[in-house]
Formats: C-alpha cells, sequence, structure tokens
C-alpha cells in the first residue's frame, strides 16, 4: 500500500531559524514528490516539484530534496519568517495517465516573531 | 495562464438534501481533473478523478458523485448528504502524464469549499 507520513505534526520554532520538515514514503516507485503550502481554510498552493529523476529542486529560501532509495524527501526552509507559518504537505505521484497523488497528513508549522 | 474556480465557497446542508459543487478550469485544454476531500485530523483523501469528459474513476466507494459534462467542468454531487459527508472539498487540475509542461506534472488546487452537514 503507497502511504506518506510527514514528521513532525506540529512545529514552532523562533523567526530567523532554519528548519527541516520530513516527509517519507513507502513505494520507491515514486513519479514525482510535491511540496504544498495550506494556510487555514485555504486551498493548496504548489510550492516545488521534484521529477524522481531529480534529487532537489530551489525556490527562493526553500529547498526540497528527493532520496527514492530511503524513501525520504525534506523540505529546508531557509531564515524562516511569521509569514511562513501554514501547514505544509508532501504528496507522491505514482504515474500512470491519472496523475494521482498520496497525500501525507501535513506539518503545521509556527514561525513565532 | 491557468485559474481554477471553485463554488460555493462555504455551505450548510441538512442531513438528507443533495448537493452540487462546481469547478472549472481556464487556460488549459483537456486536463486531468480530481476532487479531494480533507477530513478534520485527517489528510487528503483523492475521491475522484477525470483524464476526459464522461471518464470518471471513484478512489473510494461513498455517498458521492462525480461528472464532467465538459472539458473543464467538474462537479462533485450526492443526492442525500450524510453526517460524514462534512468536510473541505477541493477542486484540482493538472496537465496530463505525458503533456507539454514546464512544470512537469504540478497539481493546481482550487480555493475550496467547505461543507458542513447538519
Amino acid at each position: 500500500k503507497q502511504e506518506v507520513t510527514q514528521i513532525p505534526a506540529a512545529l514552532s520554532v523562533p523567526e530567523g531559524e532554519n528548519l527541516v520538515l520530513n516527509c517519507s514514503f513507502t513505494d520507491s516507485a515514486i513519479y514525482n514528490l510535491q511540496w504544498f503550502r495550506q494556510d487555514p481554510g485555504k486551498g493548496l498552493t504548489s510550492l516545488l516539484l521534484i521529477q524522481s529523476s531529480q534529487r532537489e529542486q530551489t525556490s527562493g529560501r526553500l529547498n526540497a530534496s528527493l532520496d527514492k532509495s530511503s524513501g525520504r524527501s525534506t523540505l529546508y526552509i531557509a531564515a524562516s519568517q511569521p509569514g511562513d507559518s501554514a501547514t505544509y504537505l508532501c504528496a507522491g505521484t505514482y504515474g500512470g495517465a491519472t496523475n494521482k497523488l498520496i497525500f501525507g497528513t501535513g506539518t503545521l508549522l509556527a514561525v513565532q516573531p | 495562464s491557468q485559474t481554477i474556480h471553485q463554488w460555493p465557497a462555504t455551505l450548510v446542508q441538512p442531513v438528507g438534501s443533495p448537493l452540487s459543487l462546481e469547478c472549472t478550469v481556464e487556460g488549459t485544454s483537456n486536463p486531468n481533473l480530481y476532487w479531494y476531500r480533507q477530513a478534520a485530523g485527517r489528510g487528503l483523501q483523492l475521491l475522484f478523478y477525470s483524464v476526459g469528459i464522461g471518464q470518471i474513476s471513484s478512489e473510494v466507494p461513498q455517498n458521492l458523485s462525480a461528472s464532467r459534462p465538459q472539458d473543464r467542468q467538474f462537479i462533485l454531487s450526492s443526492k442525500k448528504l450524510l453526517l460524514s459527508d462534512s468536510g473541505f472539498y477541493l477542486c484540482a487540475w493538472s496537465v496530463p502524464t505525458g503533456g507539454i509542461s514546464l512544470s512537469g506534472n504540478t497539481i493546481y488546487f482550487g480555493e475550496g469549499s467547505w461543507l458542513t452537514v447538519v
């Protein structure tokens, strides 16, 4: 069964800290891995997508890595800001014509000013 | 640019009443379309997906149904709502696998619809 797990479920850090969010998946035959941000009561915003042939992707202060062999992905946020507070979700795609995502349950991040 | 619209944003419905949530995508053709549900304290669960007009696949047995009457329109329905249908419903789209996209197969989500069944 394809499952995606995120640890920790919640994280609180002071402003300015660098932090890492973790995502693990049980099926290494992953097509791609995506990280999303969800603000309270809102839809999801795509942050980064890593194809299975890639090891990492960067966008601004965000860096996501993918290690298929260990079934892990991390999202690194540099110099965190209060505006980064949100729930972060990772999701794996297992290919086929459907491009279906298997989501983790998310990490709720609070950046304290 | 592509946009996705989903409505209504919020609704409160009594048990046994019907449901219709609508989603439309603009700026793209033949997208893959999805309905997800996010229940309180749980992750997102894929309910339905569609790779073309009239083509609907259901991921989990449930009280809901979906239809795709037009290329960029996806509707989530129920004839009789249950309390357990309460949740946050999200529509999403992606370029089909094998399609040309600079962002690969990124999935784009609507703003969501809060459904409370009372």
